[in-house]
């Protein structure tokens, strides 16, 4: 089983949807977590860390269940440059940072 | 004013080749890490270097040896090149080896043929 997984997609939206994308780990040890948005043949950049208590950022909002160990993002009012992959990241703590990146979630916004 | 740069953006080489992938950052961070992205899209942690120490070695094979000359660089040679070392190699940096964003170089595109 995968420490991070991820439905790959392709989630194929029109704009102004709203769409939810779900990621769950296996390590009950992870400490951090985040989102990141990887544009096609660019690199990984942040999108939002993930806060126990939940975190919104514009019409993007994530959240944390470690019951369940699963993390969430979800984009309102999609619009087409929301169009990317975005990627699930889990760390363990111990003493050195150990990321592990999912494989990523497909999102095409179409008009 | 480039926060994470790494050269060359595009390699491509023959089997049994030795190559040599260059990371510098100017963000005053003190972890970089090298990255594999294969065709899979799969994004898998290499190595991860704290102050020019080495902290992570994620089972990659012995030809790839990472060399930290100073905090700033954290430069990839692998040797002996195969067909399945063929992928997007990204290095990133982040403040300190403790959960923190990480910030990636626009990636080297390697094809091994």
């Amino acid at each position: 089983r995968k420490e991070v997984e991820q439905d790959p997609g392709p989630f194929n939206v029109p704009e102004g949807a709203t769409v939810a994308f779900n990621c769950t780990y296996s390590n009950s040890a992870s400490q951090s977590f985040f989102w990141y948005r990887q544009d096609c043949r660019k690199e990984p950049k942040l999108l939002m860390s993930v806060y126990s208590s939940g975190n919104e950022d514009g019409r993007f909002t994530a959240q944390l269940n470690r019951a369940s160990q699963y993390i969430s993002l979800l984009i309102r009012d999609s619009k087409l440059s929301d169009s990317a992959t975005y990627l699930c990241v889990s760390s363990r703590g111990g003493g050195s940072y150990i990321p592990t990146f999912g494989r990523g979630t497909s999102l095409i916004v179409h008009p | 004013d480039t926060a994470v740069s790494q050269t060359p953006k595009y390699l491509v080489t023959q089997m049994g080749n030795d190559k040599s992938i260059k990371c510098e950052q100017n963000l005053g961070h003190d972890t970089m890490y090298w990255y594999k992205q294969d065709s899979k899209k799969f994004l898998k942690i290499m190595f991860s270097y704290n102050n020019k120490e080495l902290i992570i070695n994620e089972t990659v094979p012995n030809r790839f040896s990472p060399k930290s000359p100073d905090k700033a660089h954290l430069n990839l040679h692998i040797n002996s090149l195969e067909l399945g070392d063929s992928a997007v190699y990204f290095c990133a940096s982040t403040p300190q080896a403790a959960g923190e964003t990480q910030y990636f170089g626009p990636g080297t595109r390697l094809l091994v043929l």
